[in-house]
């Protein structure tokens, strides 16, 4: 069965620097989603992408956080400028249509020290 | 606006006995309901999903979710436990453009 893939798996990075997520969304999918779980926290969205722009974003992101689907089968989340309450499980996920359930992917740990 | 509640954090049963994990929901409007299971260091895995054809839904695995409008719930049930159910469950309901909300799930574990 087709997956959401992520990369990596768990991300480091040291507060005020870059980082950028990646996922691959299942192929044939045209919806493309960001949620976030902070630890011991719910799973928060982010935002949706679609047609090669932002359909919908929560309040949590703002002008730090960017999203861009590069080329046919990446769709990547940058943080600008990390800080430490970024860190969390950050999960990708597709959806065929607009209403056809979501598939997430494994997520990607990130920890801002 | 729309929230979801899971009523216990953490529910324990043992193998081959009943599985019930409680959801109440708020929506404003006519909800799609679902429920996905997280194992760990998984991701999240659509077990199920409600959108209105009709109230009792079945999904992977054996489990089960009845949809109760008047209740405002869409409780998880399976009939038997086995060891690999082991895991976190989250309660999710759909608003406008998919933005999913999530319960704060519900971590179960099932004693041999």
């Amino acid at each position: 069965e087709p997956e959401v893939t992520q990369t990596p798996s768990h991300q480091v990075t040291q507060m005020g620097q870059e980082v950028i997520l990646r996922c691959v969304p299942i192929s044939n999918h045209l919806y493309f989603y960001w949620y976030r779980q902070i630890l011991g926290q719910k799973v928060e969205f982010l935002v949706s992408f679609y047609n090669n722009e932002i359909s919908e974003k929560s309040e949590i992101f703002d002008d730090q956080f960017s999203v861009e689907r590069p080329d046919g089968s990446n769709f990547t989340l940058k943080i600008r400028s990390t800080k430490l309450e970024d860190s969390a499980m950050y999960f990708c996920a597709s959806s065929l249509t607009r209403d056809s359930p979501l598939h997430f992917g494994n997520g990607t740990r990130l920890t801002v020290t | 606006a729309q929230s979801v509640t899971q009523l216990d954090s953490h529910v324990s049963v043992s193998e081959g006995t009943p599985v019930l994990l409680r959801c109440n929901y708020s929506s404003s409007y006519s909800p799609s309901l679902f429920w996905y299971v997280q194992h760990p260091n998984k991701g999240l895995q659509l077990l199920l999903k409600y959108t209105s054809a009709a109230t009792l839904v079945k999904g992977i695995n054996g489990f089960e979710a009845e949809f109760k409008k008047s209740e405002t719930s869409f409780h998880l049930t399976k009939p038997s436990a086995h060891m690999s159910d082991a895991a976190e469950y989250f309660c999710v309901v759909s608003g406008s453009g998919n933005m999913l909300t999530f319960g704060g799930g519900t971590r179960l574990m099932v004693k041999p």
